[in-house]
């Protein structure tokens, strides 16, 4: 069965540090999202992707996130300058279509402490 | 007023009983509905999408009644494996995005 993936599992970094968190939606997915849990809390979006463009963001995806799809395969969440409240599990999911109806099928996570 | 709430459980159930839970989600414009489970530290994965008519997965009931704006689950015959947190997730109409809202999610124990 198709699965997304995401590496690091586990990312520690030092706060004002760059990050790149990598994932690799399911291949005939065209669709491509970020969410982050911060530990004890709920699912949070954070941004929806689509041919090369962002097509949704959330508050918390501010200046200093940036998301890029560098090759065919490869989805990428980067971080510039971390902060402490940085510091979640982050998902990154994939589906088919963007219709509402189309479900989303997420990756284990990049586990990020910002210390 | 949240947008998506749930009872945070935990709802401990012994093992072959029924569970049954609700979710309430405030947007009326809500489009497409799901219930995902999450065990601890892992990612949400897919239970089921819920219908208008309502619908049945195995062991597994979901019903969405959209005049009061609640969604319910029910788990038929609970096994050990079974134990886990259950999120309400909700997307909205919306020509672009396809941003999903989660609930705090409701956390099952079942015991033997």
């Amino acid at each position: 069965e198709p699965e997304v993936t995401q590496t690091p599992s586990h990312q520690v970094t030092q706060m004002g540090q760059e990050v790149i968190l990598r994932c690799v939606p399911i291949s005939n997915h065209l669709y491509f999202y970020w969410y982050r849990q911060i530990l004890g809390q709920k699912v949070e979006f954070l941004v929806s992707f689509y041919n090369n463009e962002i097509s949704e963001k959330s508050e918390i995806f501010d200046d200093q996130f940036s998301v890029e799809r560098p090759d065919g395969s490869n989805f990428t969440l980067k971080i510039r300058s971390t902060k402490l409240e940085d510091s979640a599990m982050y998902f990154c999911a994939s589906s088919v279509s963007g219709t509402s109806g189309s479900p989303q099928y997420f990756g284990p996570g990049t586990r990020l402490t910002v210390l | 007023r949240k947008e998506v709430e749930q009872d945070p459980g935990p709802f401990n159930v012994p093992e072959g009983a029924t569970v049954a839970f609700n979710c309430t989600y405030s947007n009326s414009a809500s489009q497409s509905f799901f219930w995902y489970r999450q065990d601890c530290r892992k990612e949400p994965k897919l239970l089921m999408s819920v219908y208008s008519s309502g619908n049945e997965d195995g062991r597994f009931t979901a019903q969405l009644n959209r005049a009061s704006q609640y969604i319910s689950l029910l788990i038929r015959d609970s096994k050990l494996s079974d134990s886990a947190t259950y999120l309400c997730v909700v997307t909205s109409i919306k020509a672009a995005g396809n941003k999903l809202t989660f609930g705090g999610g409701t956390r099952v124990l079942v015991k033997p």
